[in-house]
């Protein structure tokens, strides 16, 4: 069946450090993949989303880029803040799926 | 900014209440959705609504039910609360067929029974 696996966390970076958030995805058919961002105590937020091999999402500095050869996902930002710490989930959708598939998480801590 | 409220957003009640955490969206979606979540963990989906008058059973067990008789509004309750009950629950909708829909969701209930 359809599945998203992410890189264990937590991650921990320095201010201004750069970040890679792994996730690999497993689907039949041809998914959408999302990255959505979690603050503490709160819903989670879609961070940014592509709908096609090669297309690249982007938003607050946070950038993925769709690799169908490689059935990849990585979130990257090339320099973080304090600000950005949060959990990160991926998640794929098919087409004709009615469900979002969410991988475990990665919590990311992002120190001063 | 996605238009899905849930309320209350914290609870704290005694074991062997009965409770309804509410759900509403203003964005005429169709599909809406309970995930169950420790904090920071993986979200475990526990029911959806493809419309009006269907509910499903998700991927996780749970004991509590949820009804659909509006399209904006999708409560969930717990006949007895327990403490193994203690968790956030994250409310969501989604509109379309297509799969670049993307799932909004609400802030969250955190509900601790004591």
């Amino acid at each position: 069946g359809d599945s998203v696996t992410q890189m264990e966390g937590p991650v921990t970076l320095s201010e201004e450090a750069f970040l890679t958030i792994n996730c690999t995805y497993t689907a039949t058919g041809y998914p959408s993949l999302f990255w959505y961002v979690q603050y503490p105590g709160e819903g989670l937020q879609l961070l940014l989303k592509a709908t096609k091999a090669d297309d690249k999402g982007s938003n607050k500095g946070f950038e993925a880029t769709y690799r169908k050869e490689t059935t990849s996902f990585h979130l990257e930002k090339g320099s973080v803040q304090v600000s950005d710490s949060a959990v990160y989930f991926c998640a794929l959708r098919t087409t004709g799926g009615f469900k979002t598939i969410f991988g475990a998480g990665t919590r990311l801590f992002v120190k001063a | 900014e996605a238009d899905i409220y849930q309320t209350p957003r914290y609870l704290v009640i005694g074991t062997g209440k009965k409770i309804t955490l509410e759900c509403s969206q203003t964005m005429g979606h169709d599909k809406m959705y309970w995930y169950q979540q420790d904090p920071g963990m993986e979200l475990h989906l526990i029911h959806y609504s493809y419309g009006v008058n269907s509910t499903e059973k998700g991927d996780l067990s749970s004991e509590s039910t949820v009804s659909r008789i509006r399209t904006e509004h999708f409560p969930l309750t717990l006949e007895s609360a327990r403490p193994s009950h203690t968790s956030q629950y994250l409310c969501a909708s989604s509109g379309g067929q297509g799969a670049a829909n993307t799932i909004y969701f609400g802030e969250g209930s955190w509900l601790t029974v004591v």
